[in-house]
């Protein structure tokens, strides 16, 4: 099956400071890629549809200002979270789907945690 | 997108099938039915998926029923590596497979 890669696959930042993630489809052009949350015992939640050339849609109560998404070519999108709280600690994960299939591949995910 | 309802855990002895159900009764003609699952700690992997006719693949079978409004994953032989979180979800053909999770079934395969 397709390839979806997330880099990397966990990172500690303080509190205060940014944290970039990168989601690359690796074998195939992705128009658009999903952005996921998961808490501890969760299941995952829809945070945003990144739009390759275009502004990212975020979900009802996802801050936009605060989870910025660039979708600058059709295999890399990337999802800064600014001035990360320990709150943001979370699994994140991205999703992709190549325009000739009808499944989508999941990254294998980041674990963010913000001390 | 529809919603599902599934079992919120089931158990299975390894070597023996397991047949995961999910409900979704408001099932639109245009939507396909998915699963996933996650292992711990790990992003969600395809297994399967259909619209309307029953499929199978190396890893499982998905059974729909006639009236769409529910469907069964089978594991035609459960190991414990397929332990996980098995997800269905329902989502419409032309959305790039933006997905709205439920809450999943843990599957627990024992010795």
């Amino acid at each position: 099956g397709a390839v979806v890669s997330q880099h990397p696959s966990w990172v500690i930042c303080k509190s205060g400071t940014s944290v970039k993630i990168e989601c690359r489809s690796l074998d195939f052009q992705a128009t658009t890629m999903f952005w996921y949350r998961q808490f501890p015992k969760q299941s995952l939640m829809l945070m945003a549809t990144s739009n390759e050339g275009s502004k990212a849609t975020y979900e009802q109560g996802v801050e936009k200002d605060k989870f910025l998404i660039n979708h600058a070519s059709l295999t890399l999108s990337t999802l800064t979270v600014t001035s990360a709280h320990p709150e943001d600690s979370s699994f994140y994960i991205c999703s992709a789907r190549d325009v000739g299939r009808t499944e989508a591949f999941f990254g294998q995910g980041t674990r963010l945690t913000v001390v | 997108d529809a919603k599902t309802t599934q079992p919120p855990s089931m158990d299975c002895a390894e070597g023996r099938a397991a047949n995961l159900p999910c409900n979704h009764s408001t099932i639109s003609g245009n939507e396909y039915v998915y699963w996933y699952r996650q292992i711990h700690s790990q992003g969600p992997q395809y297994i399967i998926h259909g619209l309307k006719n029953n499929e199978t693949n190396e890893m499982a079978s998905l059974i729909i029923t006639e009236d769409r409004k529910s469907s069964t994953l089978i594991l035609p032989h459960a190991t414990l590596r397929d332990t996980a979180v098995y997800y269905c979800i329902v989502s419409y053909i032309y959305n790039f497979n933006k997905f709205y999770f439920g809450s999943g079934t843990k599957l627990n395969v024992k010795p």
